[in-house]
């Protein structure tokens, strides 16, 4: 099956850009999707497609996929923004939709 | 706009049977793909199963094949997830969500189920 690796966790200041990294095999073969949970809630998409946003998500939410590695890049990162985030992708060896482990951002 | 709202939490003996609801609402379920994906506590996502438009059938995660099972009642627009043989591991919040090229766009509430002797 196809595997996604993600950093545990990403630490940012408020203001500052965050960046979360989801490495695969040739990821950039693939779609990559991305998730956000905030603690006791369902997760939302934020990112499809690679880089497009569904409506009401901040422009400030962006992201990219090159070679072996998928970015999601928030920017000017509020309180708020404390969640964690999952990359998802479709593959069609083994389970066909396979998630990240999930990064936890931290807004210090 | 869709909707998902899923049944309430439940408490299952080892061994036992759960079955988990998925009310669906702004389209009809005929519309939609509904698949499963749950959380163990403090652990990440995990795709359980849905429709799979290539192979026109629902498919399962290997490590669950056999003990679960995905229907949809298309007069009352909702989905059910019902997981066998349960053990303390099914322990988990689960999720049901509309997947569409790929994605999944929208999402349930989630319902706990948590296996205990």
């Amino acid at each position: 099956s196809y595997v996604l690796t993600q950093p545990p966790s990403v630490s940012v200041a408020p203001g500052k850009t965050a960046r979360i990294t989801c490495g695969g095999n040739n990821i950039a073969t693939k779609s990559v999707h991305w998730y956000q949970q905030k603690p006791g809630q369902a997760p939302v998409l934020v990112i499809f497609f690679d880089s497009d946003r569904p409506s009401g998500i901040p422009e400030r939410f962006s992201a990219s996929n090159s070679g072996n590695t998928a970015t999601l890049t928030v920017s000017r990162v509020e309180a708020g923004d404390e969640a964690d985030y999952y990359c998802q992708v479709w593959d069609s060896s083994g389970d066909p939709w396979v998630f990240g482990g999930g990064t936890k951002l931290a807004v210090l | 706009q869709v909707q998902l709202v899923q049944s309430g939490a439940e408490v299952k003996k080892p061994g036992a049977s759960v079955k988990v609801s998925c009310k669906v609402s702004g389209h009809t379920l005929t519309e939609l793909f509904v698949h499963w994906v749950r959380q163990a506590p403090g652990e990440g996502l995990e795709w359980m199963g849905g429709f799979h438009p290539e192979d026109g059938e629902t498919i399962y995660a290997q490590k669950l094949r056999g003990r679960v099972t995905m229907t949809e009642d298309t007069s009352t627009d909702t989905a059910y997830m019902t997981l066998s043989s349960l053990r303390s591991a099914d322990t988990a919040m689960y999720y049901c969500a509309t997947e569409a090229a790929g994605k999944f766009d929208y999402w349930g509430q989630g319902t706990l189920v948590t296996v205990s002797s």
